[in-house]
């Protein structure tokens, strides 16, 4: 049972390249979630999804573009990256809202 | 919107009880409080959830008063290894009636020998 399981672990971008950020999970979770976290700063939510084939914005989805097409799997995508994308990127998934949220072991994405 | 306020930073002494206090006034009726950890380098990790009153499991406890707009996480006897950022998150609803998780600030908690 891996959980949930990010790809890829590091990646370096340059400024106005594009890159898609993988997700997947194995518990049959409904809701899955997209994080960046700065540097001593806490999770800021990018986007979400509350099941197959719906996604919705949350705090900071500027940039950013998602995609749930299939259950187990959260795809983030950058359609033009920028210096201010640098940050780690953890993605999270949980049956309801209100139960327990698994994380993976992030993204550290870095755009020169 | 609910939001949580936490204290920036805490610093305890090896074998103390650590008390880690949240506010969250807007918490709305149907929402949970779930407590998570994160180590450097890792992703947040589960410890407690609760809705009212207090919960305990191995790891934590957690109080809850009748109001709910607070909750106090509470380790006992606290190691070195419990250093780390401690996140106090409320359930979150928009006007689409989808329902979000979002994290307050965290509190750093620093054990010392």
């Amino acid at each position: 049972n891996a959980g949930v399981t990010q790809t890829p672990k590091f990646r370096v971008l340059k400024t106005g390249q594009s890159m898609t950020l993988l997700c997947a999970q194995d518990m049959n979770h409904e809701y899955m979630y997209w994080y960046r976290q700065d540097p001593g700063m806490g999770l800021r939510l990018i986007h979400y999804s509350v099941g197959e084939g719906t996604t919705a914005k949350g705090e900071v989805p500027d940039g950013y573009n998602v995609s749930r097409l299939k259950k187990q799997n959260f795809l983030l995508g950058l359609e033009s990256a920028a210096p201010s994308q640098t940050s780690v990127y953890f993605c999270a998934s949980s049956i309801d809202r209100n139960t327990e949220a698994f994380f993976g072991q992030g993204t550290r994405l870095t755009v020169v | 919107l609910a939001k949580t306020t936490q204290p920036i930073s805490m610093d305890s002494y090896e074998g103390q009880e650590v008390n880690i206090t949240c506010s969250h006034n807007n918490i709305a009726t149907n929402d949970y409080i779930t407590w998570y950890q994160q180590f450097p380098s890792q992703g947040p990790r589960f410890i407690i959830q609760g809705y009212k009153t207090k919960v305990t499991n191995e790891v934590a406890s957690l109080f809850i008063p009748a109001d709910r707009k607070s909750s106090t996480l509470s380790l006992p006897r606290v190691s070195l290894s419990d250093t780390a950022v401690y996140y106090c998150l409320v359930g979150d609803s928009n006007s689409g009636g989808y329902q979000k998780v979002t994290f307050g600030t965290g509190t750093k908690l620093q054990v010392i020998p």
